[in-house]
């Protein structure tokens, strides 16, 4: 079974700081692992995301995140958080194959300036 | 020129009452989902439909019917509601082959009183 935990619910960083949202996944087969971020009463947009090849994946807004299998890990990073990045972060798993995609609880983000 | 719509994406009721949420998508995608968000933002997915097909029933009160009348058209029927139904739904839709990527509809956010 496929299953995502995100480790911290709220994370705080001045503008201009390291973002690194925590994400460790499990699955039993090669996983496909997504990011997504959540504005406040809105819908979930796609920031990137990993099925195979190069391990290092960039996304929207500057955000990047590396997979790494022996970790079993996806934490998203961005050099220099911005006030704009403030909202709610889901890491999600899901298998080749099997169309169902788990979610984490996700990570609120807030920037201080 | 929207991906993915729903509505309404407000609704207000009494206990008790049927209520139905429309999702359209014109992204030429195959499969499509209903996911219930809340208010801690804990994301569950509810059903998944591919090509019209029902794949995915997670574990809901059998009140909750889901009604696809073709590819592109998902639409959630709930009898009865109750307070604890209140949330945000969301509609999403993915295709076959595409990584599993999900692309989420803005939520209707269903408040029972």
């Amino acid at each position: 079974a496929q299953s995502v935990t995100q480790l911290g619910s709220h994370v705080s960083v001045s503008e201009g700081a390291l973002v690194l949202l925590r994400c460790n996944y499990s699955s039993s087969v090669p996983p496909y692992l997504f990011w997504y971020v959540q504005y406040p009463n809105q819908g979930l947009q796609l920031l990137l995301k990993y099925t195979t090849g190069a391990t290092l994946v960039k996304g929207i807004n500057g955000f990047e995140a590396e997979f790494k299998k022996s970790e079993t890990s996806f934490h998203l990073t961005k050099p220099s958080a911005h006030m704009s990045d403030a909202a709610e972060y889901f890491c999600a798993v899901s298998e080749a194959g099997y169309q169902k995609v788990t979610f984490g609880t996700g990570t609120k983000l807030q920037v201080i300036p | 020129d929207t991906a993915v719509s729903q509505t309404p994406k407000y609704l207000v009721t009494q206990m008790g009452n049927d209520k139905s949420i429309k999702c359209e998508q014109n992204l030429g995608h195959d499969t499509m989902y209903w996911y219930k968000q809340d208010s801690k933002k804990f994301l569950k997915i509810m059903f998944s439909y591919n090509n019209k097909e029902l794949i995915i029933n997670e574990t809901v009160p059998n009140r909750f019917s889901p009604k696809s009348p073709d590819k592109a058209h998902l639409n959630l029927h709930i009898n009865s509601l109750e307070l604890g139904d209140s949330a945000v739904y969301f509609c999403a839709s993915s295709l076959k082959g595409e990584g599993n990527t999900i692309y989420f509809g803005e939520g209707s956010w269903l408040t029972v009183v």
